[in-house]
């Protein structure tokens, strides 16, 4: 069961306009949202969170939007640029009995073109 | 910054070997986790320790097992590789409730 979910598998977009993002869950319980960008052979880094009783968080170029209505968030690049190029996951946490986990989507591989 | 070590970055095994991948942090995390990445599934958690000899299952732990004796480090443990076992696998530490996720740069294991 896919708590959380990526619909888009990739995504291309022109440099210098904007990329969207798109994750959808399923459990109201998450307490925070998270985007992390992965290039190839190496770890997911960090990018923006949001907690679940925001609905926006800007950091730059990059801002996340939560719907928690719609159980639905995204991430927007603006502008994009070809060093966005990458794969992108969002991840919910979930704490449960003192622990936590973090639970990814399949990631969206975004390309930015020059 | 917080560095989280995997100093395998490639490793070739045969079915039925054994295979122990190591992670240290350096940050005194308590938390630590196991993910493998696969094309179209995402990341998926194996395994995860909140503590020293604590250890708690993930979502996909067959054919895994994990080693937790020190808190900088954290084994994950292939008793008899299988081909399916054929991933990358990363490892991650977490310094509190809802932190980030620090990532190590992943060891691509290929069962041959």
């Amino acid at each position: 069961d896919q708590q959380v979910k990526q619909n888009s598998p990739s995504l291309s977009v022109q440099e210098g306009r904007i990329s969207i993002l798109n994750c959808d869950y399923t459990n109201s319980m998450f307490d925070y949202f998270l985007w992390y960008k992965k290039y190839p052979a190496e770890g997911p880094t960090f990018l923006i969170s949001i907690s679940s009783i925001k609905d926006k968080n800007e950091d730059g170029r990059f801002t996340v939007f939560l719907n928690k209505s719609a159980k639905h968030l995204s991430l927007h690049i603006v502008p994009s640029q070809p060093g966005d190029s990458a794969v992108y996951f969002c991840a919910a946490t979930l704490t449960t009995s003192g622990t936590y986990k973090y639970i990814f989507g399949t990631g969206t591989r975004l390309k930015v073109l020059a | 910054d917080v560095k989280v070590t995997q100093s395998l970055r490639y490793l070739v095994k045969r079915t039925g070997e054994k295979v122990f991948l190591e992670c240290v942090q350096d940050m005194d995390h308590e938390n630590m986790f196991w993910y493998r990445q696969d094309p179209g599934l995402g990341l998926r958690l194996i395994y995860f320790s909140y503590d020293v000899k604590m250890k708690e299952k993930g979502d996909i732990p067959e054919g895994y097992s994990v080693s937790r004796e020190k808190k900088e480090r954290f084994s994950l443990i292939l008793e008899s590789a299988s081909t399916n076992q054929t991933s990358m696998y990363l490892c991650a530490s977490l310094g509190g409730t809802n932190e980030k996720l620090f990532f190590g740069s992943g060891t691509q294991l290929s069962v041959l």
